[in-house]
């Protein structure tokens, strides 16, 4: 099983800048979240998606963070334009068909740091 | 209140004691609960969980016990490893609603 696969593991880019983050579900997941982590905040919850359709999207902070899943097996957040608070550890998790009793599964997340 | 800033609670033990994680959740209502484990440059891993009609759930070396009248959760780790080191996060959902995480403690093992 491949687990949650993000990508870029690694993103340092210019204030201004446009930046996305990929996400692939495990196969069979019905829902996909992303959090951003930090250590004054800790783990947030930006929005999640269940069916491709975005449920909740009240984490998000600002209109600059948008997100899409265009399919079950591809997510993109992307952030226009970067700011340096936005430089945060971002994930994206999984789970089944109800979250209820379906623990999320998480990638090993992107690092993102903005100049 | 919630713990706030830069600096998480640290647990430091020895290889083979036991360790305990504590936790205090905040909704009442909540009525599922899950411990992960981050270790360094991970995402957070699924170590046990338990619903709230439970008070007591074993695992592989670990153990949950959960309080409702408190709002208490803690994890029990025996006889605790060096790979054991991480940050434990408890987390909680309130229905069916989406999964609140907790600050985090530290867990440091030397050997």
């Amino acid at each position: 099983d491949a687990g949650v696969i993000q990508s870029p593991r690694h993103e340092v880019t210019e204030m201004g800048q446009e930046v996305t983050l990929r996400c692939k579900p495990i196969s069979g997941h019905d829902y996909l979240f992303w959090y951003r982590q930090t250590m004054m905040r800790g783990l947030e919850l930006l929005i999640y998606f269940n069916n491709n359709v975005p449920i909740d999207d009240s984490g998000m902070p600002e209109d600059r963070f948008s997100a899409k899943m265009p399919n079950a097996s591809f997510s993109t957040l992307k952030i226009q334009p970067s700011e340096p608070r936005d430089s945060a550890v971002y994930f994206c998790a999984s789970s089944k068909r109800a979250s209820f009793n379906s623990p999320l599964h998480f990638g090993n997340g992107t690092r993102l740091t903005v100049t | 209140g919630e713990s706030v800033g830069l600096h998480l609670p640290t647990l430091s033990v020895q290889e083979g004691d036991n360790s305990i994680i504590n936790c205090a959740y905040s909704n009442s209502a909540s009525d599922y609960f899950i411990w992960y484990k981050q270790e360094s440059g991970k995402g957070p891993q699924f170590i046990i969980d338990i619903r709230s009609n439970m008070d007591k759930r074993q695992g592989q070396r670990v153990t949950v016990l959960l309080n409702k009248t408190v709002k208490h959760l803690s994890l029990q780790i025996a006889a605790t490893q060096p790979g054991d080191s991480a940050v434990y996060f408890c987390a909680e959902i309130p229905g069916y609603s989406t999964l609140t995480f907790g600050k985090g403690t530290m867990l440091l093992v030397s050997p």
